[in-house]
């Protein structure tokens, strides 16, 4: 099945940019989802279908995807951006269609 | 509001089944896809299987064989049956729904997550 592939973790200073990549082979030609999850809390989608913001979501939350890596871009990080960052995408087609990256712990420092 | 409830025993013995169900509220049930999915302690989220009143039920290849997902259209719940647990089981299981946004599938509500524990 389809791999999507993340750093472990990500450290920013308040105010800076956080980038958190997802790679996979061709990824570009999917779309993808990106997931905040604070402990203890389920999983609130920031970012679907590549770049779209959901409703309630702060502008300095955007997304962008290219060739082999799509990307979750955090401007202006507060210390409540603190949490875990997932990836996923649809792999239509697939017996498997619902794959998920293994997660990115960002750290506000 | 759309709003996801999961309910069931938090301890489960190895070898029984875990039993969960789902309540949701705000919408009907009828017409939109269903899942579950789960988080061992630490690791990443696993996609367990997604279910439609009229459509095909769809699992993950590697749970298929001990999986049932079903929905109670009366009730608006919808449930998750796992036979023959391990303590591999042992994770936070949510209930979502799945929805297709016009370019692709994501999920967009979540229930809060039960932790269900498989030991002796």
């Amino acid at each position: 099945s389809y791999v999507l592939t993340q750093p472990p973790s990500v450290s920013v200073a308040p105010g800076k940019t956080a980038r958190i990549t997802c790679g996979g082979n061709k990824i570009g030609s999917y779309s993808v989802h990106w997931y905040q999850q604070k402990p203890g809390q389920a999983p609130v989608v920031v970012i679907c279908s590549d770049s779209d913001r959901p409703s309630g979501i702060p502008e300095r939350f955007s997304g962008s995807n290219s060739g082999n890596t799509a990307t979750l871009t955090i401007s202006r990080v507060e210390a409540g951006d603190e949490a875990d960052y997932y990836c996923q995408v649809w792999d239509r087609g697939s017996d498997h269609p619902v794959v998920f990256g293994g997660g990115t712990k960002l750290t506000v420092v | 509001q759309v709003q996801l409830r999961e309910s069931g025993p938090g301890l489960v013995k190895p070898s029984e089944t875990l039993s969960l169900t789902c309540t949701v509220s705000g919408v009907s049930i009828s017409g939109h896809y269903w899942t579950w999915l789960r988080q061992p302690p630490g690791e990443r989220l696993e996609w367990i299987g997604y279910a439609h009143d009229t459509r095909d039920t769809i699992y993950n290849p590697s749970l298929k064989s001990r999986v049932t997902v079903s929905l109670d259209t009366s009730k608006n719940q919808f449930s998750l049956s796992l036979t023959s647990v391990t303590a591999a089981d042992t994770a936070v299981y949510y209930c979502a729904s799945l929805i297709f946004d016009g370019k692709s599938h994501h999920f967009d509500f979540w229930g809060q997550g039960i932790l269900v524990t498989v030991s002796s």
